[in-house]
């Protein structure tokens, strides 16, 4: 049982390039969501998923695209990478829809934009 | 809008010192849930503990220790006779009633135990 995993663990992109971040999770959860980890501001999220298929803007959802073609994927895509979209991601994962659900992270990917 | 707000961006203790790590937190909602999660040098998120609006008592886990009060709006943390081990950053978060089950998380709190 391997939790929440997450692909790259690191990448380095030049301005205007693209990208696609993977997470996988084996737990079988509902809800998959994709944050973002600056210094001195915790994590935001950018966007959910509430199951396969569907899909939700976060907080910062602006230069990103997700999609959830199978419920254990979820992917988080830069079409156009920009030096403000350096930062960690995490992807989280959760059993039920429910407040306080508890998220489970993975173990993020570190990304810097030239 | 809920907020958290954690006011010690960076604590330094030496080994065997109690620390307390604060959280304070804003929610308009009468249910909801209060997290803290530690990130150790590796870079991974580790739930430690949930909370219910509904639940004040206070949870003691071996050397962890959580006091939840209602009435200052703080889930406050305490490391009792801490390690090494224990030197990560420490993040509290907020669940409400918000679309998306979305945590708001706060900035984080640097704790540095030298021996």
């Amino acid at each position: 049982n391997a939790g929440v995993t997450q692909t790259p663990k690191f990448r380095v992109l030049k301005t205007g390039q693209s990208m696609t971040l993977l997470c996988a999770q084996d737990m079988n959860h509902e809800y998959m969501y994709w944050y973002r980890q600056d210094p001195g501001m915790g994590l935001r999220l950018i966007h959910y998923s509430v199951g396969e298929g569907t899909t939700a803007k976060g907080e910062v959802p602006d230069g990103y695209n997700v999609s959830r073609l199978k419920k254990q994927n979820f992917l988080l895509g830069l079409e156009s990478a920009a030096p403000s979209q350096t930062s960690v991601y995490f992807c989280a994962s959760s059993w039920l829809a429910g407040v306080g659900e508890t998220q489970y992270f993975g173990p993020g990917t570190r990304l810097l934009v030239l | 809008a809920q907020k958290v707000t954690q006011a010690q961006t960076e604590i330094s203790v030496v080994e065997k010192e109690d620390v307390t790590l604060d959280c304070v937190y804003e929610t308009r909602d009468t249910t909801y849930y209060l997290f803290w999660y530690k990130q150790p040098p590796s870079g991974e998120l580790v739930f430690l503990i949930r909370r219910n609006s509904f639940d004040e008592q206070n949870e003691i886990s071996g050397r962890y220790s959580w006091n939840f009060q209602k009435s200052t709006s703080s889930f406050n943390f305490t490391i009792t006779a801490s390690q090494v081990v224990d030197s990560a950053v420490y993040f509290c978060a907020l669940s409400d009633n918000n679309a998306g089950n979305m945590l708001t998380f706060g900035g984080g709190t640097r704790l540095m135990v030298k021996p």
